[in-house]
Formats: C-alpha cells, structure tokens, sequence
C-alpha cells in the first residue's frame, strides 16, 4: 500500500502568519491527493481534491500544489478557525490512504 | 442539503457484534458510491471499507477483511456496516464518508462525512 508521510507533525503559527504543509508518498500517486481539515470532535471536511483543486465553500487562502510523490498545502494567511489538524489522502491505488497528520496550532 | 447521519455504535465485548447504520438525505443515494472509514481515539483516520452505487462491488482493508461486510439499501437510503469478530483495535469513531465523483472508478476521494458515531471494543 501507498504511504503517505506528513510533516511537520505540529506546526506553532500565530494567526495572519503563512502555513505550509507537505505530504510526501512512498510512490507516485500522480495528482490523486486530498487533503482534510479536522476540528477536535467534529467530521473531516475536504479541503482540496485533485492537488490543487479547492473543495465546496474553501476559501481562496487555501491551495495545493504538488503531484507525483511531493505535494504542499498553503494556508496563506492563517484565521482563527483554520488552526485544526490537516490530513492527505491518496486514491491512487487500493487501499486508500491517509497521512498520520499535521496539527497547526496557536503559537 | 447532504446530511449522513451514522448509528448503532456501542459498547461491545470481544469477540462481539455490531451493525452501523448510514442515513443519507439530500442527494440521489442510488448514484454515489460510499465508504466507511474510522478513527481511534487520539488517532489518524483509517479507510475501512467501499461500496459501489449498485452495491455489487465491495472493498475491505486488510485489517477487517473476512469480519466486516459491507451493504446498502438504495431504497432505503441506507448504508451498513456489518462487524463481526470485534477486536479491542476496533475501537474507533466510524464515519460513512460520501465519495466524491459519481461513477468514478478506483478509490475515492471523501466529500461529505457523517458526525461519526463511536464503536468500542472492552470486556
């Protein structure tokens, strides 16, 4: 199966300040990335699909880039509600995976 | 709008049984293909299980394989996730997750999850 490692494993911002995720696959899983937002208790949300794509009602200071086996997410100017734990997901080849996680908190 | 409402999580012994259930409103149920996956406590998310729009293509992870199945009833709107054998690192939140492309083939991309509802595993 296709592993996906995320780092930095946390990641200290103050809001305002530009975040920058990576997710790197243990083989190439072209542009078949997504990448989740989770809140304590509270569902994933899809937040881009395709690499680069933006899910339903993501705003504009969200985007991905990457494909093959190197993808980044960027949040570029970081709001109160974006500080969360943000997971990749391949869907290149079966199984589906995802990364262990990234949590971006308040510094 | 897109709601899926999970249920049927419990408090279980080893060894046990368990059926979840996925009510889904707001979209065509029949179109879509749907997947179960889990989180355990304090813990990443894990894909469990895949089902297809007509229900005759099903997939497992590794990890379940021959104790879990998976099934729905498109006139019911409803999918289920059948446990069998219940391990104590089953214990996890289950979500039933929506894929996001309707026909799509090959695993797939989650695009509206339930609340999730919790399974655990003790004696």
């Amino acid at each position: 199966e296709i592993v996906l490692t995320q780092s930095p494993a946390t990641l200290s911002l103050s809001p305002g300040e530009r975040a920058t995720l990576s997710c790197r696959a243990s083989q190439s899983v072209s542009d078949y990335l997504a990448w989740y937002q989770q809140k304590p208790g509270q569902a994933p949300r899809l937040v881009i699909y395709d690499a680069s794509y933006r899910g339903n009602d993501i705003p504009d200071r969200f985007s991905g880039s990457g494909s093959g086996t190197e993808f980044t997410l960027t949040i570029s100017s970081l709001e109160p509600e974006d500080f969360a734990t943000y997971y990749c997901q391949q869907r290149r080849s079966w199984p589906p995976t995802f990364g262990q996680g990234t949590r971006v908190e308040i510094k | 709008e897109v709601q899926l409402v999970e249920s049927g999580g419990a408090l279980v012994q080893p060894g046990g049984s368990l059926r979840l259930s996925c009510a889904a409103s707001g979209f065509t149920f029949s179109n879509y293909e749907m997947n179960w996956v889990r989180q355990a406590p304090g813990k990443g998310l894990e894909w469990v299980s895949y089902i297809n729009s007509g229900g005759n293509t099903k997939n497992y992870a590794d990890s379940v394989k021959g104790r879990f199945t998976i099934s729905r009833d498109n006139a019911k709107n409803s999918l289920y996730l059948h446990m069998n054998s219940l391990r104590v690192d089953d214990t996890a939140v289950y979500y039933c997750a929506r894929a996001d492309i309707v026909g799509a083939t090959g695993p797939d991309f989650f695009d509206y999850w339930g609340q999730g509802t919790l399974v655990t595993v003790s004696s």
